[in-house]
């Protein structure tokens, strides 16, 4: 099974920061990778889809990039909704793994 | 508009079964493939497992912790997916959402049903 591995498990930001979030693949899944955010208590949203596409009706303050094995989720500049948590997925394979998330809090 | 709405959760013992399932809307059910996916209390998502559509042979592909325990399958007349689970353990506790595997890799998702194993 491919193995997804998020960095870093939590990750301390203000309002107004950008930051980045890494998600490395154990085998190139090409560009089949997703960006969800979760809310606590709630299912999670997709943000991104096919490593770089944004979703319709998610802020243009989110972004992905990346192929092969490495892949990012950048946001520009976090907003009081964004302090949750975010989690990566291949679809590359019949097994459709997730990174163990990235929580993001308020310095 | 995509709708998933799980149901069939509840609090069982140890080695019990249970039948969840996922009524589908607002896409064409019987030529989508659809998944369950569960989060343990305070832990990550964790796939557990997909069924094609039959289009595609409707055959499913599950995760090891469950491949021996648990089976999902769909009735396209009905719009509904299903999982059975079988010889539940405490590990299983958590939430059981259905996904829809949209075209482009990501999933369209339920609001999730609560399985509580405890003895």
């Amino acid at each position: 099974d491919i193995q997804m591995t998020q960095s870093p498990s939590t990750l301390s930001a203000s309002v107004g920061d950008r930051v980045t979030i890494t998600c490395r693949a154990s085998q190139s899944i090409n560009n089949c990778l997703a960006w969800y955010q979760q809310i606590p208590g709630k299912a999670p949203k997709l943000l991104i889809y096919k490593a770089s596409n944004l979703e319709s009706g998610v802020p243009s303050r989110f972004s992905g990039s990346g192929s092969g094995t490495e892949f990012t989720l950048t946001i520009s500049s976090l907003q009081p909704d964004d302090f949750t948590t975010y989690y990566c997925q291949q679809c590359n394979t019949y097994s459709w793994t997730f990174g163990q998330g990235t929580k993001v809090e308020i310095k | 508009e995509v709708q998933l709405v799980e149901s069939g959760g509840g609090l069982l013992k140890p080695g019990g079964s249970l039948r969840l399932s996922c009524a589908a809307s607002g896409f064409f059910f019987s030529n989508a493939y659809m998944n369950w996916v569960r989060q343990a209390p305070g832990k990550g998502l964790e796939w557990i497992g997909r069924i094609k559509s039959n289009r595609d042979g409707g055959t499913t592909d599950c995760a090891a912790p469950v491949i021996d325990r648990f089976v999902i399958s769909r009735d396209d007349s009905k719009n509904t997916l299903y999982l059975q689970t079988n010889s539940l353990k405490t590990d299983d506790t958590g939430v059981y959402y259905c996904a829809h595997s949209r075209g482009d890799g990501g999933f369209d998702w339920g609001q999730g049903t609560l399985v509580t194993v405890s003895s």
